[in-house]
C-alpha cells in the first residue's frame, strides 16, 4: 500500500497570505496525485489531478506541482472561502487507490 | 446539473447488514466509474470500493474485501454498497462519487453529500 503522508497537519494563516501544503508519498507515484478540498458538512471537491492540473472551475490561486515522492498544493493568496481540510490522494497504485491524512487550513 | 445523492444510512448492530444506494443525475451514468468513499469521525478519507462503468470489474479496499459489494444498475442510474458484517470500525460518513473521466481515471469528481452509517 502506498502511504501519503502530509504536512503540516494544521496551517495557521490570515486570508491574503501563501499557502504551502505538502504531501510526501511512501514510494514513487510518477505524477498520479490530485488534491482535494473539504469543508465541514459539504462535499469534497476535486481541486488538481495528475499532480498539476486544475479541475474545472477551480480558481488560479490553486496550484500543484511535483513528482515522484513529493508534492506540493499552493494556494497564491487565502481567501475567506479557502479555509477548510485538503488531502492528497495517489491512483498509482490502482485500483487501490488512497488518501493522506489532511492538512487542516485555519486562520 | 451533475448530481449524486445517497441514501440508505443509519444505526445498525455489529454483525448486521446494510445497504447504501447512490441516485444520479446530470450525466451519461453508464460512461462513468463509480466509487464509494468514507470518513469516520474525526478521522480522514478512505476510498471503499469502485465499479467499472458496465459493473465488469469491481474493487475494494482490503479493509471491506469480502464483506462489502459494490453493484450498479445502468437502468436506473444508481450505485449501491452491500454493507455485510459491519464492525463498529465501519461507522463513518460514507460519500458516492464518480470517476472524473468515462475511463477509470481514479480520480473523484464529483462527490454527493454524504449518508451516515452508525455500527453500535
Amino acid at each position: 500500500e502506498i502511504v501519503l503522508t502530509q504536512s503540516p497537519a494544521t496551517l495557521s494563516l490570515s486570508p491574503g497570505e501563501r499557502a504551502t501544503l505538502s504531501c510526501r508519498a511512501s514510494q514513487s507515484v510518477s505524477t498520479s496525485l490530485a488534491w482535494y478540498q473539504h469543508k465541514p458538512g459539504q462535499a469534497p471537491r476535486l481541486l488538481i489531478y495528475d499532480a498539476s492540473n486544475r479541475a474545472t472551475g477551480i480558481p488560479a490561486r490553486f496550484s500543484g506541482s511535483g513528482s515522484g515522492t513529493d508534492f506540493t498544493l499552493t494556494i497564491s493568496s487565502l481567501e475567506p472561502d479557502d479555509f477548510a481540510v485538503y488531502y492528497c490522494q495517489q491512483r498509482s497504485n490502482w485500483p487501490l487507490l488512497t488518501f493522506g491524512g489532511g492538512t487542516k487550513v485555519e486562520i | 446539473q451533475v448530481q449524486l445523492v445517497e441514501s440508505g444510512g443509519g444505526v445498525v448492530q455489529p454483525g448486521r447488514s446494510l445497504r447504501l444506494s447512490c441516485a444520479a443525475s446530470g450525466f451519461s451514468f453508464s460512461g462513468y466509474g463509480m466509487h464509494w468513499v468514507r470518513q469516520a469521525p474525526g478521522k480522514g478519507l478512505e476510498w471503499v470500493a469502485g465499479i467499472a462503468r458496465y459493473g465488469e470489474s469491481e474493487y475494494y479496499a482490503d479493509s471491506v474485501k469480502g464483506r462489502f459489494t459494490i453493484s450498479r444498475d445502468n437502468s436506473r442510474d444508481t450505485v449501491n454498497l452491500q454493507m455485510n458484517s459491519l464492525r463498529a470500525e465501519d461507522t463513518a460518513l460514507y460519500y458516492c462519487a464518480r470517476d472524473l473521466w468515462s475511463s477509470s481515471s481514479g480520480w473523484f469528481d464529483p462527490w454527493g453529500q454524504g449518508t451516515l452509517v452508525i455500527v453500535s
